[in-house]
């Protein structure tokens, strides 16, 4: 199975916060990313935690960390039409592993 | 300042015929490597090399040879195309060579490859 793991789908309202959730597997991992797919383009990367923070704050995007839990969030404020896109939740052990990424729709 | 450069875009191959898909970087990056993405199963490694010269086997590399005679390219050979190949290509790159330092993987925009 996936050694991280991602729900498929999420759909907000324009302005809402979105919650993206992500579970990893391997404790090792010295840092956590997210990264930002839109259509027809290769994933940018948005943001990555260090393996000892709990927290991340960068303007919109706020990054949690629970270590004893293996959960990785990515949350949203004010969600534009903008941020629809395929986002994947990566850890970085000896290799770049992905989950399979969740599609975010924003609708007006 | 072009980054990760993947051609062709678009590819359609009968099964059995064999193509290289290119891939080059212009910001002097050691690491590169080659992912597919599947729906439903995310981005999985293919090959990767950590300079030129060196190349090794990511999580599924049957059906796909790799080298790297130059820092800046990377070609991602098929030799014998087949349906299960039918995927998005990406090639990506870092400044370190060493996988778990904190530089993040630059991405092309795709390869998308199907075989029939």
């Amino acid at each position: 199975g996936e050694d991280v793991e991602q729900s498929l789908f999420l759909s907000v309202r324009e302005g809402d916060s979105s919650v993206i959730n992500c579970t990893y597997t391997d404790s090792s991992s010295t840092y956590l990313y997210w990264y930002k797919q839109e259509p027809g383009a290769g994933l940018q990367l948005l943001t990555y935690i260090f393996s000892n923070m709990d927290m991340k704050q960068d303007q919109r995007l706020t990054v949690l960390l629970n270590k004893k839990d293996k959960h990785l969030s990515l949350r949203i404020a004010d969600t534009q039409t903008g941020d629809s896109a395929i986002y994947f939740c990566a850890e970085s052990v000896n290799d770049m592993r992905f989950g399979a990424g969740t599609r975010l729709t924003v609708k007006p | 300042n072009a980054g990760v450069t993947q051609t062709p875009k678009f590819q359609v191959l009968k099964t059995g015929q064999s193509m290289t898909l290119q891939c080059a970087q212009d910001m002097n990056h050691e690491y590169m490597s080659w992912y597919r993405q599947d729906p439903g199963m995310g981005l999985r490694l293919i090959h990767y090399s950590v300079g030129a010269g060196i190349t090794d086997q990511g999580e599924v590399p049957n059906g796909y040879n790799v080298s790297r005679s130059t820092t800046e390219d990377f070609p991602l050979r098929l030799l014998s195309a087949a349906p299960s190949q039918t995927s998005v290509y990406f090639c990506a790159s870092k400044g370190s060579a060493d996988r778990d330092y904190n530089s993040p993987l630059h991405f092309g925009n795709g390869t998308r490859l199907t075989v029939t």
